[in-house]
């Protein structure tokens, strides 16, 4: 069973509009989770992540995600998207059930529409 | 400050060939990771080091991939005999402290391996 599952390999928006993208996990203890982005020919930076404080989790860029137990989802949201949101944005989990080591779901590529 | 670099940026190279991808990692950084993204997916786990101690390679897809960290700060990721099959991105991350699970992982900008 994949680890990570990323609904919607491609996501559009408009600009000003809400950002949704859709993480899920699969783990039989609450893990750390992780939001990635990756901008054309750059590497990976981080957004945010989850260590079982608190619950919604602030990152960068306006970019918040909330951990749902009961869902098993880590969702990422922007209230107003920008044209420089414009990238692909990968979810991940790590946990002693991972062996420490970073897990990704397989990416979504967001385009904002002016 | 300086970010993780890897070298090179782009390589391509023969069917058959040994290839060898470099990773220098943020300064004081103990723990480094190699991962492989195929186009279309997420980077998958390859190896990681503390310090020079190899800790984990089971994500290495068979024996013609090696990893070295001899000193505990640069690391080299070798493809021996090189297949088409492994034309991919190669990624490195470290972080501060002992693989921590929460412990953030920055990323270089990766090499595109083309192997023809």
């Amino acid at each position: 069973a994949q680890s990570v599952t990323q609904l919607g390999s491609h996501v559009s928006v408009s600009e000003g509009a809400l950002v949704l993208l859709r993480c899920n996990y699969s783990s039989s203890v609450p893990p750390y989770l992780f939001w990635y982005v990756q901008y054309p020919n750059q590497g990976l930076q981080l957004l945010l992540k989850y260590t079982s404080a608190a619950t919604l989790v602030k990152g960068i860029n306006g970019f918040e995600a909330e951990f749902k137990k009961s869902e098993t989802s880590f969702h990422l949201t922007k209230p107003s998207a920008h044209m420089s949101d414009a990238a692909e944005y990968f979810c991940a989990v790590s946990g002693r059930e991972y062996g420490n080591k970073l897990v990704f779901g397989a990416g979504t590529i967001l385009r904002v529409k002016s | 400050g300086a970010g993780v670099s890897q070298s090179p940026r782009y390589k391509v190279t023969k069917r058959g060939q040994d290839v060898a991808l470099r990773c220098d990692p943020i300064s004081g950084h103990v723990s480094l990771y190699w991962y492989r993204q195929a186009l279309g997916q997420g980077p998958e786990f390859l190896t990681y080091f503390n310090y020079e101690a190899q800790q984990d390679k089971s994500g290495l897809p068979n024996d013609r991939f090696s990893a070295e960290r001899p000193e505990g700060s640069i690391s080299t990721l070798t493809i021996q005999r090189t297949e088409q099959r492994d034309s991919a991105m190669y990624r490195c991350a470290s972080s501060l402290v002992p693989s921590g699970s929460q412990e953030t992982q920055y990323f270089g900008p990766g090499t595109r391996l083309l192997v023809l």
